[in-house]
């Protein structure tokens, strides 16, 4: 079974700061990985996704993620970070032997804070 | 374009009642998810379709039923609710099979059983 690791529950960064939020997985075979965000009283929003080929996935609103096959891991990135990136950030996986449609696993969820 | 879409958004049950969250998406997708989230769980998948007249069990089924009897609603039941399923409940829908295509959320339905 696929699983997922959000280490930490909140990351707290100063706004123009680089900012990384990590996310670990577990899986069969090779993954399919995600980051999607959640404002305040709304549905998750796609952020990016991992595929195939380069290892550094570039997203919206300047996040980019990069796949290590070695250490299992995922970790979400931006260079400067502002006030309104504060939000919910959940990392998710599904394997590509994916044969029931549906397979998303979500971590846990980490809070980004970003202080004026 | 109103995307995905569901009602209510908030609802306080007393045990032993039933109720029905509706989940409505106008983008013609043939999947679509109902996600239950609760506080450091992350989005855990009770069921979903693969389309219209199809349904199939996530990781967390027990005590909810599903319809799908028009491609652009999925119903999500509660027919006798228990305090465990206080939670926000999150409806999805894709284009095709994830996750080659995107999950498209809706905005939530709050759930409180007493």
């Amino acid at each position: 079974a696929q699983s997922v690791a959000q280490p930490e529950d909140q990351v707290k960064v100063a706004e123009g700061n680089p900012l990384t939020v990590k996310c670990t997985y577990s899986v069969s075979g090779n993954p399919y990985l995600f980051w999607y965000v959640q404002y305040p009283n709304r549905g998750l929003q796609f952020l990016l996704k991992y595929i195939t080929g380069d290892n550094l996935v570039k997203g919206s609103y300047g996040f980019e993620a990069e796949f290590n096959k070695s250490q299992t891991s995922f970790h979400l990135k931006k260079p400067s970070a502002l006030v309104s990136d504060s939000a919910l950030y959940f990392c998710a996986v599904s394997p590509t032997n994916n044969n029931a449609g549906n397979m998303l696993t979500f971590g846990g969820g980490t809070r980004l804070m970003v202080k004026p | 374009n109103a995307g995905v879409t569901q009602t209510p958004k908030f609802r306080v049950l007393k045990t032993g009642q039933s109720m029905t969250l509706l989940c409505a998406q106008d983008m013609n997708h043939e999947y679509m998810y109902w996600y239950r989230q609760d506080p450091g769980m992350g989005l855990r998948l009770i069921h979903y379709s693969v389309g219209e007249g199809t349904t199939a069990k996530g990781e967390v089924p027990d005590g909810y039923n599903v319809s799908r009897l028009k491609k652009q609603n999925f119903l999500l039941g509660l027919e006798s609710a228990a305090p465990s399923q206080t939670s926000v409940y999150f409806c999805a829908s894709s284009l095709g099979r994830v996750p080659l295509e995107t999950q498209y959320f809706g905005p939530g339905t709050r759930l409180l059983v007493l």
